[in-house]
Parts: structure tokens; C-alpha cells; sequence
């Protein structure tokens, strides 16, 4: 498997402009999650899916913020519009809940570094 | 949400063992302790996890204290790829969320 697929890898953009970041998950995986890194406040969950369904979005730091999970195998985080404060790496990370105890390893991208000037 | 403390930083020499700890005094009972690390410019990656006895796995040890309120993860022998950023995390709901706290940075020196 080819993993976590994160696209694109690099955004600079302006700010006020649309902003949609994409992932892939690991085929087979049932819950999806979305994370913000930046060097101020670390790594922050925002939101997270299972079988599709979004279950937790208390993260999310504000309106402008949407996720959604059409299908097993694709979910889009969209930023609209975008601020500087948004600058950030985000990632995604799939795991697979084995129903044994929280035992479901995390498995993330490599990253989408955005830029907002 | 639950959260463990650990040490900012740590150093190390090459082919030492490392010990890094973290406390996590609100443990209840079914609430396993993960570990995972981050490299540079890379995504974090699963290291090893544990409920109550002690773990070995290829990249790592984890030593779990009796009481449970208390781990080490422990690399054997450092190598200069283990330089990261590690993450001590104690997940108390039923899914697979997991909450990164700031993590122990580990400097290996040659």
C-alpha cells in the first residue's frame, strides 16, 4: 500500500483566497483524522471521520473550516477564506479500529505545508 | 481530554541507550499509553503502545510502572535517525482518537 496520500504537498496562497486540501486514506481504514502542526500550539486534532461519518469536529477551529468524506477512500479539508493565522502543516492520518482496545495505530501523510501571505 | 507530561528535551550520545519518560497520573484503568515520534518534515509514526505489562518491539521498549501513572520508552541503542520528537499520549475515549501534548525532543550526538 502506498499509504497516506496527501495532496498537494505545498500551498502558497493569498489571503481571502479558497483553500481545499486532500487526502487518501490507506484502503481498507474505517476512521479518517485531520491535524494542524504549527510551532505555536503543536499538533492540534481538528476533526475526524468514522466509516465516512464525520464524529468529532470540536476541533475545528472556526466557520471558514469544512471537512468532508464523500467516500472511503477521499476527504477534503477546505479553508474559505483563508487568514495568514491558517499558515500551518496540516496533516491526515487513517487507522484501522481493530475493536480491541484503542489499539487502532495511526497511520499519517506526509503533509500539506500551506502559506497564507 | 487526558494529558501526560514529559520532558521538553533530551540529549543523547550514538549507540547509547535513551530513556524517555512521561508521567500520566490520570490513567484509569482501561487507557492504553501510545508512543509515537516525528521526524523532520515528516508526518508522526507509531512507535509502540502498552496497557499494563512491558512491551518490546523492533524500534523500542516500553516500561510500564506498576501503578500506571508513569512509562519509559526506551531505544537501546541510538542512532542519529532517532533525533525526533516524541509523544507520549494516554488515550481515554473508545476510538482511535489520539491528543499530541508537546512531545520530548531527542537530540542524538555522534
Amino acid at each position: 500500500d502506498a499509504g497516506v496520500i496527501q495532496s498537494p504537498r505545498h500551498e502558497v496562497t493569498e489571503m481571502g483566497q479558497e483553500v481545499t486540501l486532500r487526502c487518501k486514506p490507506i484502503s481498507g481504514h474505517d476512521y479518517l483524522f485531520w491535524y494542524r502542526q504549527t510551532m505555536m500550539r503543536g499538533l492540534e486534532l481538528l476533526i475526524y471521520f468514522n466509516n465516512n461519518v464525520p464524529i468529532d469536529d470540536s476541533g475545528m477551529p472556526e466557520d471558514r473550516f469544512s471537512a468532508k468524506m464523500p467516500n472511503a477512500s477521499f476527504s477534503t479539508l477546505k479553508i474559505q477564506p483563508s487568514e495568514p493565522r491558517d499558515s500551518a502543516v496540516y496533516f491526515c492520518a487513517s487507522s484501522l479500529w481493530t475493536g480491541v482496545s484503542n489499539t487502532g495505530e495511526l497511520f499519517f501523510g506526509e503533509g500539506s505545508r500551506l502559506t497564507v501571505l | 481530554d487526558a494529558k501526560t507530561t514529559q520532558p521538553n528535551s533530551m540529549e543523547s550520545n550514538e549507540e547509547e541507550p535513551v530513556h524517555l519518560p512521561c508521567n500520566h497520573s490520570t490513567i484509569s484503568g482501561t487507557d492504553y499509553i501510545h508512543w509515537y515520534r516525528q521526524l523532520p518534515s515528516q508526518g508522526p509514526e507509531y512507535v509502540i503502545h502498552g496497557l499494563t505489562s512491558n512491551v518490546n518491539n523492533r524500534m523500542a521498549s516500553l516500561a510500564i510502572a506498576e501503578d500506571r501513572k508513569s512509562s519509559t520508552l526506551i531505544l537501546h541503542r541510538a542512532t542519529l535517525r532517532d533525533a525526533a520528537v516524541y509523544y507520549c499520549i494516554q488515550n481515554s475515549g473508545n476510538t482511535g482518537k489520539l491528543i499530541f501534548g508537546q512531545g520530548t525532543t531527542l537530540q542524538v550526538k555522534p
